[in-house]
């Protein structure tokens, strides 16, 4: 039974490159969203998406910053044009259908920007 | 902007001993969650208590939620040096989004 599954899970980016980051919901989840952590802090809520639908993107960055979950594969968390302040981890969580439900998180991407 | 705030922000105990944690809200909430992160790691789900319970046990966990005061513990029995995390507590507010909001947690270690 196979939780949420994030790749990769280190990615190492130069100034001005493109990320994509995956996830795989957990099965029979319908609800994925992203958070980004910086050291120390607590996670801040990026994206909620269900299969072909942005449901609340109220925290994502206004420019290059996009995602999407397709009606088949992974969801995809993508930043264009990096910077050094987009270091951080990224976690991606998965709920069932139906409101208040917990979320199952994976074990995150950590994004570096050289 | 910031909804659980965790408190202590830091706590060491003894092996055997029991930590609670703390937190508080500032807005209607549908759910308050805790969750523990240990170094380098995903965020594990520890138990999910709804607006209208006002406690829930779960093994050594027991989380109680006081809506009128806006704030939630947690506490652990009889600690054990695996207990060593970070607890992050989260609320699902009543916006209609599923969205989480996060405190910056409570690093607690056990020491054995």
């Amino acid at each position: 039974n196979a939780g949420v599954m994030q790749n990769p899970r280190h990615l190492v980016r130069r100034r001005g490159q493109e990320a994509r980051l995956r996830c795989s919901p957990m099965k029979g989840h319908s609800h994925v969203y992203w958070y980004r952590q910086l050291p120390e802090e607590g996670l801040k809520f990026m994206v909620y998406l269900q299969k072909e639908n942005i449901i609340d993107e109220s925290g994502m960055p206004k420019e290059r910053f996009s995602a999407e979950f397709p009606k088949e594969g992974p969801s995809i968390l993508r930043i264009q044009q990096v910077v050094r302040g987009d270091s951080a981890a990224y976690f991606c969580a998965s709920s069932p259908p139906g409101g208040n439900q917990p979320q199952h998180f994976g074990d995150g991407t950590r994004l570096s920007i050289l | 902007s910031q909804q659980g705030e965790e408190d202590p922000q830091a706590l060491s105990i003894q092996e055997g001993e029991n930590a609670t944690m703390n937190c508080s809200y500032k807005t209607s909430i549908n759910n308050l969650q805790w969750y523990r992160q240990n170094s380098g790691r995903g965020l594990v789900h520890l138990i999910l208590i709804r607006s209208n319970e006002r406690e829930k046990h779960s093994g050594r966990l027991r989380v109680t939620l006081d809506t009128s005061k806006k704030s939630s513990s947690l506490l652990i029995t009889a600690s054990r040096a695996a207990d060593t995390a970070s607890y992050f507590c989260a609320t699902g507010d009543q916006g209609g989004s599923e969205k989480l909001v996060f405190g910056k947690g409570t690093k607690l270690t056990v020491n054995p």
